[in-house]
Order: structure tokens, then sequence, then C-alpha cells
């Protein structure tokens, strides 16, 4: 069974730069993966942030970006806002399907 | 402008079924892939299938905990979705989303509907 990792929570202060990782239990991830990651505030659809590990998806801010670093998809915000302050998930694409994250709560604080 | 609109979700008993849909527009139906995503009440993101283009035969693959349960279909002609959910559990209580997706992975998503399977 393939677990993808996120941290669970995670702060950053307004202005400030946060990057959230996407791992695998077992492995590394590349961009064979195609991590994706998604935005979420509460009572909301996912909203698509970056698709195919760093092309970002339609009226996304540039404050948003995607690499892979090491072994890890990374999700990086610069000068965080408040309204940055959401659930953020990403997935990874397998020949057998997709899995995603348990997703990470940012606090911007 | 790509949208998504999910129907037919509502109250059943467990044991029961019911049959989603997702209504397309503003892209080639025919050659997307096409993923159903759920999420359990303050629970995160789980895909639960994909239907491939008709180029690829429309191939479907699930998660395991639907597989065998649960059948996805495509209507090229009416530009629709569709989730059939037999035997459904408890645990199958999610928002469903629909989404089509770029490399594999989702990029547009529907509203949502709520499935909620209880006695």
């Amino acid at each position: 069974q393939t677990v993808v990792t996120q941290e669970p929570s995670f702060s950053v202060s307004p202005g400030g730069t946060v990057t959230l990782t996407c791992g695998l239990r077992s492995g590394s991830v590349s961009s064979s993966y195609n991590p994706s990651w998604y935005q979420q505030t509460p009572g909301q659809a996912p909203r698509t942030l970056i698709y195919n590990t760093n092309t970002r998806s339609s009226g996304v801010p540039d404050r948003f970006s995607g690499s892979i670093l090491g072994n890890k998809a990374v999700l990086t915000i610069t000068g965080a806002q408040a309204d940055d302050e959401s659930d953020y998930y990403c997935v990874l694409y397998m020949v057998s399907g997709l899995v995603f994250g348990g997703g990470t709560k940012l606090t911007v604080l | 402008e790509v949208q998504l609109v999910e129907s037919g979700g509502g109250l059943v008993k467990p044991g029961g079924s019911l049959r989603l849909s997702c209504a397309a527009s503003g892209f080639t139906f025919t050659d997307a892939w096409l993923s159903w995503v759920r999420q359990a009440p303050g629970k995160g993101l789980e895909w639960v299938g994909r239907i491939k283009r008709k180029i690829e035969g429309e191939t479907t693959d699930y998660a395991a905990p639907v597989r065998g349960r649960f059948t996805m279909s495509r209507d090229g002609s009416e530009n629709t979705l569709y989730l059939q959910m037999n035997s459904l559990r408890t645990e199958d209580t999610a928002v469903y989303y629909c989404t089509t997706s770029l490399y594999g992975t989702p990029v547009y998503w529907g509203q949502g509907t709520l499935v909620t399977v209880s006695s």
C-alpha cells in the first residue's frame, strides 16, 4: 500500500515563506509521479494550485510554486497572506491510480 | 470555461445503491480522463476511481475500498460521467467530487454532491 506523507500542520507569519512537502513512506517522489497540489477551505471544493510538478493552474498567483527538492515534491508559498490559511493536499499519479496525502493545515499568524 | 456539475447525492440505507452523475462542459469530453474523489466529513481527500478516454477503451481503475462495489461509466453523447455505487456502507458517507485531469491528476473540480449512508 502506497502512503503519501505530508506535514499535518504548519504555521507561517504573514509575509513569510513556507515550504510544504509531499513524500513517499517508501521511496522518492520524482516528476514522473506528476505531483499536484490543492488548496481547500472549509465547505469549499478543492482548488488546483499546481499540477505536473510545477505548472500553475489558471488564475493562481505566482506566490505559489511547485518543485522537486531532494526526494519530495514541495509547494512553496512566498509572501504568505491571511487568506492562504487553508488545508493543502498533494496527490501522486500511479499506474494503478492516484494517492492523496493526508493534507497539511496551514496557519498564518 | 470548464464546468463539472455533480448530482444524485442523498440519503441511502446501508446495503443500498445510488448513482451519481456529472455533467461536463467546456472541454472535449471524449478526450479527457475523468476521476471521482471523495471526502468524508472532517477527513482528507480520497481518490475513488478513474475512467480513461474512449480511444483508450474507457478503461477504469478503482481504489481498493470501492473495487467490486462501484462502477464508473461515461456517455460521450451526453457529456456525462456516472458513478454507480452498490452495497453502500456507512464509511462511504462523503462529498463526492467529479474531476477532470491533465497529466493524470485532477485539475478541474465540480462543487461536489453529498452522499450519506445511514439507517
